[in-house]
């Protein structure tokens, strides 16, 4: 079992709709989580970042993590073709260890 | 706040020469540096960890005489693939974190890199 396991996609979805992106992970040592936007050619993109168990909603975005069901969710309202990109969810142990531990990331296609 | 530049963003060589690539932290300082190569469709693959005035940590496989990598300020990495081979063709990352606890890496935009 990966560590990290990401649904890649792809996803479309019609302008507008609400996107639902998620991961799963089986070390319970984690305990923060980020998701990045990556467009083509480009480097990540850090969207949110949290730490723990709970809600965090930025703008159109709205990130959640339940630890105890070690599931992770970004949810994106009004879905705009610009926010069509590659989503990359993220974790780490935190304190000392910084190592990143990536999903494979979600092709999202947002059609106009 | 938190960008981080990478240059070049592309750069094409003959197999065998020497390729540096720069990742710089514009806007903070870097305790900590992460270097990153990534095949297409495939996710980020982690290489190397460096501090600042420390050797750099290089994860299992990464051979470190190909790969340099030089950490000399708290803004600026450098990663040198040396003796080049189209194999070594890929995109490399870098990402940068701030000093302290519970800091996000914050990415570069990559730097493509093809070996002739």
């Amino acid at each position: 079992q990966k560590e990290v396991e990401q649904d890649p996609g792809p996803l479309s979805v019609p302008e507008g709709a609400i996107v639902s992106l998620n991961c799963t992970y089986s070390n319970s040592a984690f305990q923060y989580f980020m998701w990045y936007r990556q467009y083509s050619r480009k480097g990540p993109e850090l969207l949110m970042y949290t730490y723990s168990s709970g809600n965090k909603e930025d703008g159109r975005f709205t990130a959640q993590v339940d630890k105890s069901s070690k599931y992770i969710s970004l949810f994106i309202r009004d879905s705009q073709p610009s926010d069509s990109a590659t989503y990359l969810c993220a974790m780490s142990r935190g304190g000392s260890n910084y190592k990143l531990t990536f999903g494979k990331g979600t092709l999202l296609t947002v059609n106009p | 706040g938190a960008v981080v530049s990478q240059h070049p963003s592309w750069v094409i060589c003959k197999s065998g020469t020497s390729v540096k690539i720069e990742c710089r932290s514009l806007d903070f300082q870097a305790t900590t540096m992460f270097w990153y190569r990534q095949f297409p469709k495939q996710s980020l693959m982690l290489m190397a960890t460096s501090n600042e005035g420390s050797k750099a940590t290089y994860e299992q496989g990464v051979e470190k005489d190909k790969f340099l990598i030089n950490h000399a300020s708290l803004t600026l990495s450098t990663l040198t693939v040396t003796s080049a081979h189209p194999e070594d063709s890929s995109f490399y990352i870098c990402s940068a974190r701030r000093g302290g606890l519970d800091q996000p890496q914050h990415f570069g935009d990559g730097t493509r890199l093809s070996i002739l």
